[in-house]
This record gives C-alpha cells, structure tokens and sequence, in this order.
C-alpha cells in the first residue's frame, strides 16, 4: 500500500512547549525507526522499535525525547520542553524483518522549527 | 566509534560526466553498507547496497563496491543525467544493529 507517512508535515513552536510528530509505517512492517537531520548534516539516529518496545533508545538525546507505539504501528514521537537546538527535520522510517537486511523505507519527515 | 565519511560537495558535472562520490567508514566486524538517495522535494529512497566483502551494489546505472581492505564503499555513474541531481547518503549498518549510521551527504548538480 502506501509508503511511510509522517504528520505534521511542518510544526512551528515556541521555546518551552510541547511537541508531539507522529508516523504511520507501512502496513505490516514490524520495525520502526526514528532519525532527526539538521541542516547540512545526515540523519542520525534516535530510537528504533521491534513490535511494540523500543529495542534501542540509545541515540534519544536527552530525557525530554520520548516516543511509544502502543499497538505495534502508528508511533508517536514527543518532545518536552523544547528548545531552539532542537529545529530539525524528524524522519520516520520502517522496515519487515526477514527480507533484505535493514532495508528501511523512509518517509517525507516533520520540519520542526523551534522559536 | 561508528562513522561514515564522504566527500564533500556540492559536486556539479555536466551531463554525461563521470561520477565519483567517495565514501569511507568506521566500524568493528562487517557492517552492511548502503547508498541513499534524496530527489528534491522527496524522501530518502535505498538506492544500493551491499551486505559483504567484494560485493557489487548495482541499480539506475550507480554501482558501488564493498572494499574491507580500504574500508570503503564509493559510488560511481558512468554518465550521469540531469534527473541524477540529488544528495546522496553513504550509510552503514553494524552487524546485529538495526541503526543506520550515515555521512553528512553530498549535493550533486547535474546540467545539461
């Protein structure tokens, strides 16, 4: 079906509030991923989920980064707090498990802008 | 630690040109290695890879080969199209890790 969507597709805020970015994979993918890319630079990674539970939270920056997917699917990644250094482009991506090897698709990502 | 390092860009080359984008990585054991693609205005699309020692990744006329004894994975187009310009990624995965780790991207403008 269709790819990997992500929305917003643009979020502007203010310092201090909180964000929420969401991304639906595509359907029947198991794992999903979560990069941030600021300017200039390739994506990094934040946080990947096999099912339900992150299997590796190691690239979250700080504890103001947090993400779920309750059902397997649609995830959410939050942010608290926020903070200027934090504008960047969000990128979602997913991939099956036990076809090509870490084959990840990715989507059209959430510009974040922090004021 | 884990690190992908390519060239520089922007690179700019007329149509028909050839095309090197080099890219060199940091890793323990025998990650899988990939290139990826982003058309303007679009997402970031697989465009090859290759998942062990002396392999070929092939697709749209780039081809890029997994060389351990020098750690690198270079991306060459023999005659490169205007539709070609685009940034492109060179990333790698460690063995038994899910996370893509990838190099700062090179910008290629193609004229005509």
């Amino acid at each position: 079906g269709a790819g990997v969507s992500q929305t917003p597709s643009n979020k502007v805020t203010e310092k201090g509030k909180y964000v929420e970015l969401r991304c639906d994979p595509i359907s029947g993918h198991t794992a999903l991923y979560w990069y941030r890319q600021s300017l200039g630079q390739g994506p990094e990674f934040l946080i990947y989920f096999q099912g339900t539970g992150a299997a590796d939270d190691s690239g979250l920056p700080n504890d103001r980064f947090f993400a779920v997917r309750p059902e397997g699917s649609v995830s959410t990644l939050k942010i608290q707090r926020t903070e200027r250094g934090d504008s960047a482009v969000y990128l979602c991506a997913s991939s099956s498990r036990g076809t090509s090897i870490n084959e990840q698709f990715f989507g059209p990502g959430t510009r974040l802008t922090v004021l | 630690g884990n690190s992908v390092t390519q060239m520089e860009g922007p690179v700019t080359l007329s149509e028909e040109a050839f095309l090197t984008i080099n890219c060199t990585y940091t890793a323990t054991g025998y990650p899988s290695l990939f290139w990826y693609v982003q058309y303007p205005g679009e997402g970031l699309q697989l465009l090859l890879k290759a998942t062990k020692a002396d392999d070929k990744g092939s697709n749209k006329g780039f081809e890029a080969t997994y060389r351990k004894e020098t750690t690198s994975f270079h991306l060459e187009k023999g005659s490169v199209q205007v539709s070609d310009s685009a940034v492109y990624f060179c990333a790698h995965a460690q063995g038994g890790s899910e996370k893509l780790v990838f190099g700062k991207g090179t910008k290629l403008t193609v004229n005509p």
